[in-house]
């Protein structure tokens, strides 16, 4: 059984430019979660897709975008970075049943300059 | 508010019970706890979950008190690798809903 993985594993970006962050859901998952875990913090839920369509988003501004591919994998897409954007995001995956639990990849981490 | 209530850390001694609590007063019925762990640099990983009963499986045991208020993660015999930080969590994860984490407990093992 595959897991999460998550590519690339660091990445540096300046302020102002585009990044996206690719994930590979652990076989037989079909819903994709994406966590912003700034250091010190737990994580922070960005968005979830089922299905290819987004279907809960938490507390975010639209510059976070993502997409889910047929095949379940998924990618965070951000827009205009900001300083504060420097953080580790993690995809994790499940079924959508509702007590199936997340399993997380380990992460992107995302600097700013 | 979907958060949970955890001491900020703990100290245990390599062998003996880890006892972990986690304080969730405002739980729906249809939500269930979650205990997920994280490594330094690496993601959070799940341990186990439950609703209303208690579960154990070969990582650890959960117990959830009867009001569903309360619950705690138990490591049975700790090692030095159990060192980590420790989430309890809690969610229906239906469409559309997510795993609320707080700051979690900071659990130091030692010889």
């Amino acid at each position: 059984e595959t897991g999460v993985t998550q590519s690339p594993t660091h990445l540096i970006k300046t302020r102002g430019q585009q990044v996206t962050l690719r994930c590979s859901s652990q076989s037989g998952h079909n819903t994709v979660s994406w966590y912003q875990q700034a250091l010190g913090q737990g994580p922070q839920f960005i968005f979830q897709y089922y299905r290819e369509e987004e279907n809960g988003r938490g507390n975010f501004p639209p510059r976070f975008s993502g997409l889910q591919f047929p095949n379940y994998s998924s990618e965070l897409n951000v827009n205009a970075l900001e300083l504060d954007d420097s953080a580790l995001y993690l995809c994790a995956s499940s079924h959508n049943t509702p007590e199936s639990p997340l399993h997380f990849g380990n992460g992107t981490r995302l600097t700013v300059t | 508010d979907a958060k949970t209530t955890q001491p900020p850390s703990m100290d245990c001694a390599e062998g003996r019970a880890a006892n972990l609590p986690c304080n969730h007063s405002t739980i729906s019925g249809n939500e269930y706890v979650y205990w997920y762990r994280q490594i330094h640099s690496q993601g959070p990983q799940y341990i186990i979950h439950g609703l209303k009963n208690n579960e154990t499986n070969e990582m650890a045991s959960l117990i959830i008190t009867e009001d569903r208020k309360s619950s705690t993660l138990i490591l049975p015999h700790a090692t030095l690798r159990d060192t980590a930080v420790y989430y309890c969590t809690r969610g229906a994860n239906q469409a559309g809903t997510a795993l609320i984490f707080g700051k979690g407990t900071t659990l130091s093992v030692s010889s």
